[in-house]
């Protein structure tokens, strides 16, 4: 088992420049996350899905998008990157209560 | 606004202490708790989850809980220099979709 992959593992973007996060798990996991972290802070919802087809908005929504068309894949969309989405971010996966993180993407806006 | 609170640190401990890490919910309806490790650089690692009122212990960590105080701690006995590094607080709150909130962390500092 992979567990949760993200790529990329680095990405620099300019100022509305639009990108998409990947996220795959292998462990056929209904629940998948995405978190923002941004330095000494926790962990901040951006988007969440309970299964294929499902997404509802998490903490801080704004300026992203999501898709879950099937269970393994739940990537993130950046449409018009702003300096304030410089952050690391990562995905996570869920069974039910343990959540599973991949390794993250730390994204820099310039 | 659910929130989780945690103490930034740093957390100075001598290797071979007990390292005591706190955290407080205010979502009264919670019921499970998690303790994720993360190194710097590095993802969030499950190492406990408690659900229930008391201590759970799992080899050098125990985790406490008093649901009446909205209180959750880990114990990290006979600390090593490799457990450096931030733990955060999760909490599951009561609003379904096994959603977690996170604690900001507290950074822990192992000393030989």
């Amino acid at each position: 088992n992979a567990g949760v992959t993200q790529t990329p593992k680095f990405r620099i973007l300019k100022i509305g420049q639009s990108m998409t996060l990947q996220c795959t798990q292998d462990m056929n996991h209904n629940y998948m996350y995405w978190y923002r972290q941004d330095p000494g802070m926790g962990l901040k919802l951006i988007y969440y899905s309970v299964g294929a087809g499902i997404t509802d908005k998490g903490e801080v929504p704004n300026g992203y998008n999501v898709s879950r068309s099937t269970t393994e894949d739940f990537p993130l969309r950046l449409e018009l990157a702003a300096p304030s989405q410089t952050s690391v971010y990562f995905c996570a996966s869920s069974p039910g209560d343990e959540q599973f993180f991949g390794p993250g993407t730390r994204l820099t806006v310039l | 606004q659910k929130e989780v609170e945690q103490n930034s640190g740093p957390l100075s401990v001598p290797e071979g202490a007990i390292a005591s890490l706190n955290c407080t919910y205010s979502d009264r309806g919670s019921q499970s708790f998690f303790w994720y490790r993360q190194y710097s650089g590095k993802s969030p690692e499950l190492i406990m989850f408690i659900y229930s009122n008391g201590d759970k212990e799992d080899g050098r960590f125990t985790a406490q809980l008093n649901k009446a105080s909205q209180y959750v701690s880990l114990l990290i006995r006979d600390s090593q220099p490799s457990d450096s590094a931030t733990y955060l607080c999760a909490v599951k709150g009561s609003g379904g979709y096994n959603k977690l909130i996170f604690g900001a962390g507290t950074r822990l500092a192992v000393h030989p």
